[in-house]
């Protein structure tokens, strides 16, 4: 059974281009949750998700940031109109449901030149 | 704002030997709190789960301990073997979703 997937791990753009970052769940695992690492700063959460449908995304900057979970297929966070600011590691975590264990993938290092 | 501190910062044992790895937390008004397995270039790995309820866990030859109100958790590992050598993280989750991590413990465990 192969564990969260994150790819690419490593990720660089220029400022004003978009990022799209992707996450595989573990097999049977319908919960995708994101977290954001900052420099210095611990893990944060951004937004969970079900299949097709944003549960809670309280965490998400308004703008420029979206997420979506398909029916098939992984689930994408993009960035829009990338700036410095947004240079971090990004994690995804499955789960089988909201109150298990999120097992967490290796992150996405975002690097905004 | 949560602060997650773990101690030691190293720890390097004897094959077999039973040790305890120590997470404490400021703010008790958590969701729960989660002990992380990492190892070299790979992504963590969840061990074990505490909701802000439960007082402890066990999976084989872990034990995770919860005191809320003291802000203290402590993973018991007994008979450590080579395999265990790896970075442990503890995790707290706020009722907020954040969830703060520790700077782990790096845990040797020699033949």
């Amino acid at each position: 059974n192969a564990g969260v997937m994150q790819n690419p791990r490593h990720l660089v753009r220029r400022r004003g281009q978009e990022a799209r970052l992707r996450c595989s769940p573990m097999k049977g695992h319908s919960h995708v949750y994101w977290y954001r690492q900052l420099p210095e700063e611990g893990l944060k959460f951004m937004v969970y998700l079900q299949k097709e449908n944003i549960i809670d995304e309280s965490g998400m900057p308004k703008e420029r940031f979206s997420a979506e979970f398909p029916k098939e297929g992984p689930s994408i966070l993009r960035i829009q109109q990338v700036v410095r600011g947004d240079s971090a590691a990004y994690f995804c975590a499955s789960s089988p449901g909201q109150d298990n264990e999120q097992f967490f993938g290796p992150g996405t290092r975002l690097t905004v030149l | 704002k949560q602060e997650v501190t773990q101690i030691p910062a190293a720890l390097s044992v004897p094959e077999g030997e039973n040790l305890v790895l120590n997470c404490s937390f400021t703010d008790s008004a958590i969701y729960n709190l989660q002990w992380f397995r990492q190892d070299p270039g790979k992504g963590l790995t969840s061990l074990l789960l505490i909701q802000s309820s439960q007082r402890e866990q066990t999976s084989g030859r872990l034990n995770a301990s919860l005191d809320k109100s003291s802000g203290r958790s402590t993973l018991y590992i007994a008979a450590s073997q080579p395999g265990d050598s790896a970075t442990y993280l503890c995790a707290v989750e706020g009722n907020n979703n954040d969830m703060r991590f520790g700077a782990g413990t790096r845990l040797t465990v020699k033949p």
